[in-house]
Protein backbone atom coordinates (compact mmCIF):
# COMPACT_ATOMS: atom_id res chain seq x y z
CA UNK A 1 0.00 0.00 0.00
CA UNK A 2 1.73 3.27 -1.62
CA UNK A 3 1.50 6.39 1.06
CA UNK A 4 0.83 9.93 0.12
CA UNK A 5 3.97 11.14 -2.26
CA UNK A 6 5.29 14.95 -2.89
CA UNK A 7 7.22 16.15 -5.37
CA UNK A 8 9.86 17.83 -4.88
CA UNK A 9 10.80 16.87 -1.43
CA UNK A 10 13.38 20.26 -1.21
CA UNK A 11 12.61 23.76 -3.16
CA UNK A 12 15.04 26.48 -2.86
CA UNK A 13 13.64 29.80 -5.25
CA UNK A 14 14.12 33.68 -5.39
CA UNK A 15 11.75 35.91 -4.71
CA UNK A 16 9.40 36.91 -6.94
CA UNK A 17 9.70 32.75 -9.29
CA UNK A 18 6.84 31.01 -9.51
CA UNK A 19 6.76 27.50 -8.01
CA UNK A 20 4.57 24.04 -7.71
CA UNK A 21 4.28 21.33 -5.76
CA UNK A 22 3.10 17.75 -7.03
CA UNK A 23 0.93 15.28 -4.43
CA UNK A 24 -0.33 11.89 -5.29
CA UNK A 25 -2.85 10.42 -2.64
CA UNK A 26 -3.21 6.94 -1.88
CA UNK A 27 -4.74 5.28 -4.08
CA UNK A 28 -8.60 5.54 -4.37
CA UNK A 29 -8.49 8.03 -1.44
CA UNK A 30 -11.23 11.14 -2.77
CA UNK A 31 -10.31 13.39 -0.18
CA UNK A 32 -7.46 16.06 -0.99
CA UNK A 33 -6.30 18.33 1.90
CA UNK A 34 -3.05 20.91 1.58
CA UNK A 35 -1.31 22.13 4.74
CA UNK A 36 1.32 24.69 5.61
CA UNK A 37 3.58 23.84 8.66
CA UNK A 38 6.20 26.66 9.46
CA UNK A 39 8.98 26.04 12.26
CA UNK A 40 7.61 25.38 15.60
CA UNK A 41 4.12 25.23 14.31
CA UNK A 42 1.45 22.97 14.05
CA UNK A 43 -0.11 22.60 10.58
CA UNK A 44 -2.45 25.19 9.01
CA UNK A 45 -4.93 24.47 6.45
CA UNK A 46 -4.37 25.60 3.41
CA UNK A 47 -7.73 23.96 1.25
CA UNK A 48 -9.75 20.79 0.57
CA UNK A 49 -10.82 18.69 -2.41
CA UNK A 50 -13.50 16.00 -2.57
CA UNK A 51 -12.70 14.21 -5.85
CA UNK A 52 -12.12 17.50 -8.45
CA UNK A 53 -13.93 20.14 -6.80
CA UNK A 54 -12.47 22.34 -4.49
CA UNK A 55 -14.86 22.48 -1.28
CA UNK A 56 -12.87 24.58 1.22
CA UNK A 57 -10.27 27.35 0.56
CA UNK A 58 -8.67 29.12 3.88
CA UNK A 59 -8.07 32.77 4.35
CA UNK A 60 -4.13 31.55 4.78
CA UNK A 61 -4.79 31.09 0.62
CA UNK A 62 -4.28 34.56 -0.95
CA UNK A 63 -4.54 34.97 -4.48
CA UNK A 64 -1.01 34.56 -5.73
CA UNK A 65 -1.81 30.82 -4.38
CA UNK A 66 -3.70 28.31 -6.26
CA UNK A 67 -4.78 24.52 -6.27
CA UNK A 68 -5.83 22.19 -8.27
CA UNK A 69 -6.99 18.43 -8.62
CA UNK A 70 -7.88 18.20 -12.57
CA UNK A 71 -8.90 14.81 -12.41
CA UNK A 72 -9.70 13.69 -8.94
CA UNK A 73 -6.31 12.01 -8.95
CA UNK A 74 -2.80 13.79 -8.36
CA UNK A 75 -3.05 17.59 -6.91
CA UNK A 76 -0.68 20.35 -7.92
CA UNK A 77 -0.24 23.73 -5.75
CA UNK A 78 1.36 26.45 -7.35
CA UNK A 79 2.45 29.61 -5.57
CA UNK A 80 3.44 32.80 -7.62
CA UNK A 81 5.69 35.79 -7.27
CA UNK A 82 7.07 33.53 -4.27
CA UNK A 83 7.43 36.13 -0.83
CA UNK A 84 9.97 34.72 1.87
CA UNK A 85 6.85 34.63 3.99
CA UNK A 86 5.84 31.70 1.68
CA UNK A 87 8.99 29.33 3.32
CA UNK A 88 8.00 26.38 5.11
CA UNK A 89 6.59 22.96 4.66
CA UNK A 90 4.25 22.39 2.43
CA UNK A 91 2.09 18.89 3.52
CA UNK A 92 -0.53 17.22 1.47
CA UNK A 93 -2.50 14.32 3.34
CA UNK A 94 -5.75 12.07 1.62
CA UNK A 95 -8.62 10.19 3.32
CA UNK A 96 -11.50 8.35 1.87
CA UNK A 97 -14.79 9.23 2.71
CA UNK A 98 -16.41 6.22 3.82
CA UNK A 99 -19.81 6.90 4.85
CA UNK A 100 -21.82 9.21 3.30
CA UNK A 101 -22.30 12.40 5.10
CA UNK A 102 -19.73 11.89 7.63
CA UNK A 103 -17.08 15.12 7.39
CA UNK A 104 -14.00 13.96 8.99
CA UNK A 105 -11.63 11.16 7.87
CA UNK A 106 -8.86 9.72 9.08
CA UNK A 107 -6.71 12.41 7.14
CA UNK A 108 -2.76 10.42 5.86
CA UNK A 109 -0.06 12.62 5.52
CA UNK A 110 2.97 12.42 2.87
CA UNK A 111 6.35 13.45 3.70
CA UNK A 112 6.12 17.47 2.59
CA UNK A 113 7.90 20.03 0.28
CA UNK A 114 10.09 22.27 1.88
CA UNK A 115 9.83 25.30 0.20
CA UNK A 116 12.90 28.04 0.84
CA UNK A 117 12.52 31.49 -0.43
CA UNK A 118 15.50 33.03 -0.99
CA UNK B 1 -13.30 22.94 17.15
CA UNK B 2 -11.92 26.76 17.21
CA UNK B 3 -8.97 26.42 19.36
CA UNK B 4 -6.73 23.55 20.83
CA UNK B 5 -4.46 24.25 23.47
CA UNK B 6 -1.21 21.90 24.37
CA UNK B 7 0.49 23.84 26.96
CA UNK B 8 3.43 21.77 27.55
CA UNK B 9 6.07 22.83 24.64
CA UNK B 10 8.70 20.78 25.29
CA UNK B 11 9.17 17.07 27.38
CA UNK B 12 12.48 15.17 28.43
CA UNK B 13 12.17 11.84 29.75
CA UNK B 14 14.19 8.89 30.54
CA UNK B 15 13.82 5.84 28.87
CA UNK B 16 11.25 3.42 30.66
CA UNK B 17 9.50 6.49 32.30
CA UNK B 18 5.72 7.32 31.29
CA UNK B 19 4.50 10.57 29.86
CA UNK B 20 1.52 12.02 29.47
CA UNK B 21 0.88 14.72 26.80
CA UNK B 22 -2.04 17.41 27.28
CA UNK B 23 -4.82 18.65 24.98
CA UNK B 24 -7.19 21.15 25.61
CA UNK B 25 -9.47 22.35 22.85
CA UNK B 26 -12.61 25.08 22.96
CA UNK B 27 -15.50 23.88 20.99
CA UNK B 28 -18.92 25.43 19.87
CA UNK B 29 -19.58 21.94 17.95
CA UNK B 30 -21.61 19.20 19.50
CA UNK B 31 -20.17 16.57 17.47
CA UNK B 32 -16.44 16.32 16.76
CA UNK B 33 -13.76 14.56 15.85
CA UNK B 34 -10.26 14.43 17.84
CA UNK B 35 -7.05 12.98 16.39
CA UNK B 36 -2.91 12.67 17.65
CA UNK B 37 -0.59 12.54 15.43
CA UNK B 38 3.05 12.05 15.66
CA UNK B 39 6.25 13.99 13.76
CA UNK B 40 9.25 12.49 14.28
CA UNK B 41 12.86 13.98 12.86
CA UNK B 42 12.02 12.89 9.65
CA UNK B 43 9.52 15.10 9.28
CA UNK B 44 6.47 13.13 8.51
CA UNK B 45 3.06 13.18 10.19
CA UNK B 46 2.03 10.14 11.36
CA UNK B 47 -1.30 9.27 12.41
CA UNK B 48 -1.92 7.64 16.42
CA UNK B 49 -5.63 7.83 17.02
CA UNK B 50 -9.24 9.21 16.00
CA UNK B 51 -12.09 9.58 18.20
CA UNK B 52 -15.26 11.08 17.71
CA UNK B 53 -17.02 13.38 20.46
CA UNK B 54 -19.93 10.85 21.52
CA UNK B 55 -17.71 8.26 22.75
CA UNK B 56 -15.96 9.06 25.71
CA UNK B 57 -14.10 5.54 25.96
CA UNK B 58 -11.01 5.61 27.08
CA UNK B 59 -8.51 3.54 25.12
CA UNK B 60 -5.01 1.61 25.18
CA UNK B 61 -2.72 0.26 22.41
CA UNK B 62 0.01 -1.12 23.59
CA UNK B 63 1.85 1.12 24.82
CA UNK B 64 -0.12 4.18 23.82
CA UNK B 65 -3.75 4.88 26.03
CA UNK B 66 -5.68 7.91 25.75
CA UNK B 67 -7.87 9.77 28.30
CA UNK B 68 -11.10 12.20 26.34
CA UNK B 69 -12.85 13.80 29.11
CA UNK B 70 -15.60 15.81 27.51
CA UNK B 71 -16.88 17.61 30.31
CA UNK B 72 -13.35 19.03 30.76
CA UNK B 73 -12.63 19.41 27.09
CA UNK B 74 -9.48 17.29 27.43
CA UNK B 75 -7.80 14.45 25.23
CA UNK B 76 -4.76 13.90 26.74
CA UNK B 77 -2.26 11.21 25.20
CA UNK B 78 0.25 9.10 27.53
CA UNK B 79 3.25 6.79 26.81
CA UNK B 80 3.86 4.06 29.30
CA UNK B 81 7.38 2.83 29.51
CA UNK B 82 9.05 5.77 26.82
CA UNK B 83 11.45 4.35 24.32
CA UNK B 84 13.82 6.28 22.46
CA UNK B 85 11.89 5.59 19.51
CA UNK B 86 9.08 7.99 21.02
CA UNK B 87 11.21 11.18 20.47
CA UNK B 88 8.92 13.43 18.21
CA UNK B 89 6.75 16.39 18.37
CA UNK B 90 2.88 15.09 19.05
CA UNK B 91 -0.08 17.17 17.70
CA UNK B 92 -3.23 17.60 19.12
CA UNK B 93 -5.62 18.27 16.02
CA UNK B 94 -9.78 18.46 16.84
CA UNK B 95 -11.39 18.72 13.41
CA UNK B 96 -12.72 22.07 12.37
CA UNK B 97 -16.44 23.42 12.64
CA UNK B 98 -16.65 22.66 8.82
CA UNK B 99 -15.34 19.23 9.69
CA UNK B 100 -12.67 18.87 6.63
CA UNK B 101 -9.97 20.66 7.70
CA UNK B 102 -7.80 19.36 11.35
CA UNK B 103 -6.82 22.43 13.65
CA UNK B 104 -3.32 21.66 14.91
CA UNK B 105 -2.26 22.64 17.69
CA UNK B 106 1.29 23.70 18.48
CA UNK B 107 2.93 20.55 19.76
CA UNK B 108 4.53 19.35 22.46
CA UNK B 109 8.03 17.78 21.38
CA UNK B 110 9.17 14.66 23.95
CA UNK B 111 12.73 13.94 24.37
CA UNK B 112 13.42 10.24 25.41
CA UNK B 113 17.10 9.63 26.38
CA UNK B 114 18.58 6.25 27.54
Amino acid sequence: DTGVSQNPRHKITKRGQNVTFRCDPISEHNRLYWYRQTLGQGPEFLTYFQNEAQLEKSRLLSDRFSAERPKGSFSTLEIQRTEQGDSAMYLCASSLLLIAGESTDTQYFGPGTRLTVL
Amino acid sequence: AQKVTQAQTEISVVEKEDVTLDCVYETRDTTYYLFWYKQPPSGELVFLIRRNSFDEQNEISGRYSWNFQKSTSSFNFTITASQVVDSAVYFCAPSSNSGYALNFGKGTSLLVTP
